[in-house]
């Protein structure tokens, strides 16, 4: 069981929006604003989406936006697009030079 | 650009020993974090430590503390993961990812394939 807690899959129609939520605990989500979001196409390297929490880094798409509340940081696809069809992960600082991942979402882009 | 390249599958038999690695390019290689993870087949990551190639200094997660080594050799700019004793439930898929200067894990290696048969 991974440490922090994601929806196995979600799904969505070209031009709509999707939230995938990733939900840890006091320790890493709710202690640190420092969750990242990751998109990731097997085969392929893991590519970063996210960054503390809202932060996108440059190149990725506005359509991108993460945010937080409590324990439980959230992704959000707007506009969704074939090519977000992806699995993607969420990832949390959880202290001490450690690092928290969620189990992966699985989208499917209908 | 900043591209880690992760050398490429293997498959081992158990008890046998294994080092694979990661070469970063793009940037100061000595200056920045180089951490490990773990993806099991179905399963989410699982981090298992951090090395800092300008000094080695290393810290392993305790769940895989004693089980692998992190080394890094600064002069070719690579960072390895090995292990001297295989077991089946080694196989899985192995990352490298620099650390930025924050905390967040912001490029990534395209993943190395180890395969353990017993």
């Amino acid at each position: 069981q991974s440490a922090l807690t994601q929806p196995a899959s979600v799904s969505g129609s070209p031009g709509q929006s999707i939230t995938i939520s990733c939900t840890g605990t006091s320790s890493d989500v709710g202690t640190y604003n420092l969750v990242s979001w990751y998109q990731h196409h097997p085969g392929k390297a893991p590519k970063l989406m996210i960054y503390e929490v809202t932060k996108r880094p440059s190149g990725v798409s506005h359509r991108f936006s993460g945010s937080k509340s409590g324990n439980t940081a959230s992704l959000t696809i707007s506009g969704l697009q074939a090519e977000d069809e992806a699995d993607y992960y969420c990832c949390s600082y959880a202290g001490t030079t450690t690092f928290v991942f969620g189990g992966g979402t699985k989208l499917t882009v209908l | 650009e900043v591209q880690l390249v992760q050398s490429g599958a293997e498959v081992k038999k158990a008890g046998e020993s294994l080092k694979i690695s990661c070469q970063g390019s793009g940037y100061s290689f000595p200056s920045y974090w180089i951490g490990w993870v773990r993806q099991m087949p179905g399963k989410g990551p699982e981090w298992m430590g951090i090395i800092y190639p300008g000094d080695s200094d290393t810290r392993y997660s305790p769940s895989f503390q004693g089980q692998v080594t992190m080394s890094v050799d600064k002069s070719i700019s690579t960072a390895y993961l090995q292990w001297s004793s295989l077991k089946a439930s080694d196989t899985a898929i192995y990352y490298c990812a620099r650390r930025d200067s924050g905390w967040t894990l912001d490029n990534w290696g395209q993943g190395t394939l180890v395969t353990v048969t017993s």
